[in-house]
């Protein structure tokens, strides 16, 4: 595998279940993020972490709640999700965030649908 | 507040023909300039950056944008167009700090057409 991988790329969900998305980078990088892509939205940041650590939530729901338990591997688990959470979830990664203005390279996305 | 605007959600071209897609940016003292292509069913890949430097810029796939300060632009183009160039183009802002956090705006689909 090559680049950031993501798994499952769609996802069908009912509100009640709970799921989780995973990403994986094999670049070496230091940095991953989770983005939601919304029909005719900008991509929304939704957390950063470096170096394992969580540095950024962008006041996202707590029905999202992210995992990094290594730098190569980042997940999402969601539970009681709405329909209105129903998008393409972008995983990206970084050489590092402090200090870095650094190319972001994206996964292929995980698409969900709520019903 | 920082914000990226691209005010073109769709430009229709035919193909062999020159395109230009807009890219205005909120005012900064640092900003570093991105632009990224989305393919169907696929995420993002970096076109181009602008870091600091020349204002002109040179990306894959025979794409340019040029920075321009005063105007708080940067927009991207191309001389001639492929069908295979259909796909959203999004322009994106880093205005430093510590999380390498980019803003995005809300994409230009470029429609290619025979």
């Amino acid at each position: 595998e090559t680049g950031v991988t993501q798994t499952p790329r769609h996802l069908v969900m009912g509100m009640t279940n709970k799921k989780s998305l995973k990403c994986e980078q094999h670049l070496g990088h230091n940095a991953m993020y989770w983005y939601k892509q919304s029909a005719k939205k900008p991509l929304e940041l939704m957390f950063v972490y470096n170096f394992k650590e969580q540095t950024e939530n962008n006041s996202v729901p707590s029905r999202f709640s992210p995992e990094c338990p290594n730098s190569s591997h980042l997940f999402l688990h969601l539970h009681t999700l709405q329909p209105e959470d129903s998008a393409l979830y972008l995983c990206a990664s970084s050489r590092g965030t402090s200090g870095s203005i650094g190319e972001q390279f994206f996964g292929p996305g995980t698409r969900l649908t709520v019903l | 507040a920082q914000s990226v605007t691209q005010l073109d959600s769709q430009v229709p071209v035919f193909e062999e023909a020159p395109v230009e897609l807009r890219c205005n940016y909120s005012s900064s003292v640092s900003v570093y300039l991105f632009w990224y292509v989305q393919y169907p069913n696929q995420g993002l890949q970096l076109l181009l950056k602008y870091l600091s430097g020349s204002t002109l810029v040179k990306g894959i796939n025979g794409f340019e944008a040029e920075f321009n300060k005063s105007q708080t632009s940067f927009h991207l183009r191309k001389p001639s167009v492929h069908i295979s160039d259909t796909a959203e183009y999004f322009c994106a802002v880093n205005y430093g700090g510590a999380t390498n956090k980019l803003i995005f705006g809300t994409g230009t689909l470029l429609a290619v057409q025979p």
